[in-house]
């Protein structure tokens, strides 16, 4: 089956530490993405990666990191200088094809920085 | 202002009655539209797209109103399966480059 696999599903990470969510796709999508949903709040975009070895800041990208070495992987690191890193965080890929390009999302990884 | 707004709700209605959630975006240059429904902590998934010209896909009605940077969703014969947050997403970024900014989401629970 296609589709977007995010691990772990919760993660529990200690202040200080950096930590990895991994996302891995195979569609054969060449866009992918990282937001974060905080309570109440709507997803915010934190890195974009149109191509392989190729990567954009969001809006919120202060204190992550990414890398795109492969198409089908897109992962995402969370540094010790992210201040409020507890969040929901979920990853998505789409078509680069036409512009009503549906973005399927991964079912996300919970972090929380204790 | 924020880029897309929306009523957060709740909106608890009885099942089989009709609902309309209404959606303001602040950005003229905005390309595309969408309506995405998340389920209680799961991942969005695409409701369907909002054209120009409005669009219908079952029970569910898009309208969108360039002028008035407005898009509405409108759920006819509510069912219990309906219950869920309701985003209005739209696309900031031009052809093959989608940036999407996400509403906060209104929440609609259909009462038996």
């Amino acid at each position: 089956d296609g589709g977007i696999t995010q691990s772990p599903k919760y993660l529990f990470r200690k202040e200080g530490q950096n930590v990895t969510l991994s996302c891995e796709q195979n569609l054969n999508h060449d866009a992918m993405y990282w937001y974060r949903q905080d309570p109440g709040q709507g997803l915010r975009l934190i890195y974009y990666s149109q191509i392989v070895n190729d990567f954009q800041k969001g809006d919120i990208a202060e204190g992550y990191s990414v890398s795109r070495e492969k198409k089908e992987s897109f992962p995402l690191t969370v540094t010790s200088a992210q201040k409020n890193p507890t969040a929901f965080y979920l990853c998505a890929s789409s078509t680069r094809q036409g512009l009503n390009n549906e973005q399927f999302f991964g079912p996300g990884t919970r972090l929380t920085v204790l | 202002r924020k880029e897309v707004e929306q009523d957060p709700g709740p909106f608890n209605v009885p099942e089989g009655a009709t609902v309309a959630f209404n959606c303001t975006y602040s950005n003229s240059a905005s390309q595309s539209f969408f309506w995405y429904r998340q389920d209680c902590r799961k991942e969005p998934k695409l409701l369907m797209s909002v054209y120009s010209s409005g669009n219908e896909d079952g029970r569910f009605t898009a309208q969108l109103n360039r002028a008035s940077q407005y898009i509405s969703l409108l759920i006819r014969d509510s069912k219990l399966s309906d219950s869920a947050t309701y985003l209005c997403v739209v696309n900031k970024g031009g052809f093959g480059n989608e940036k999407l900014t996400f509403g906060t989401g209104t929440r609609l629970t259909i009462i038996p």
